[in-house]
């Protein structure tokens, strides 16, 4: 059954204190996977698109990577200002448009 | 910010009554999507549409029905209400499809008394 995990489902952090997210999938034929961020009472607010395998995208503090059956998403000396959902979605060949989200990292940054 | 739009951005019904939410978008994207947030179960997938008129289910559409006149507005209808349809509805729009990235509204919050 194709899936979409999240782990931890919660994290903790110092400022500072530098950790990753991880996203874990298992769909056939993978077309793009997707991290998003999702404050409190908003809409999930889109960070990066990694298409195939070795893929890194960078913004800020966060770099996203893929490999063939998981993602990380690598926070480098975390602000509080980052703390939120951190949302991973597969788009496969097999559901056209669609999207399967996992159910999200709830990351907290102590100052 | 992707031009997207969503009214009411709470609403408070009873059981039984009939529930319309409206998703408008500036950035006359082709594809538009309704989804549900609950706690444990992430985003999932109500309905979508693929242009004016076309429109298909997805994971968790019982319950409800959509509508796309336009290429800017897409409605979901929640025809009776029911206690578990309370939720955070969320649209989302793509561009022309295949890799497309998803970008958000800011949700409506419905509750089902």
């Amino acid at each position: 059954e194709d899936q979409v995990t999240q782990s931890p489902e919660a994290l903790r952090l110092q400022e500072g204190e530098s950790s990753s997210l991880n996203c874990s999938y298992t769909v056939s034929g993978l077309r793009g996977l997707f991290w998003y961020r999702q404050d409190p009472g908003k809409g999930p607010e889109f960070l990066f698109t990694l298409y195939s395998a070795g893929e890194e995208k960078e913004k800020e503090r966060l770099k996203a990577t893929l490999t063939k059956k998981e993602s990380f998403l690598h926070i480098t000396a975390p602000k509080p200002e980052d703390s939120a959902t951190y949302l991973c979605a597969v788009q496969a060949r097999n559901y056209g448009q669609n999207f399967v989200f996992g159910p999200g990292t709830r990351l907290s940054v102590l100052p | 910010d992707a031009g997207i739009t969503q009214s009411p951005r709470h609403k408070v019904t009873e059981t039984g009554t009939p529930v319309t939410l409206r998703c408008h978008q500036t950035e006359n994207h082709r594809y538009m999507y309704w989804y549900r947030q609950d706690p444990g179960h992430g985003l999932r997938l109500i309905h979508y549409s693929y242009g004016v008129k076309d429109t298909d289910k997805g994971e968790v559409s019982d319950g409800y029905s959509v509508s796309r006149s336009k290429t800017e507005d897409f409605l979901l209808t929640l025809e009776s209400a029911t206690s578990s349809q309370t939720s955070v509805y969320f649209c989302a729009i793509s561009g022309t499809g295949g890799r497309e990235t998803q970008y958000f509204g800011p949700g409506t919050r419905l509750l089902v008394l």
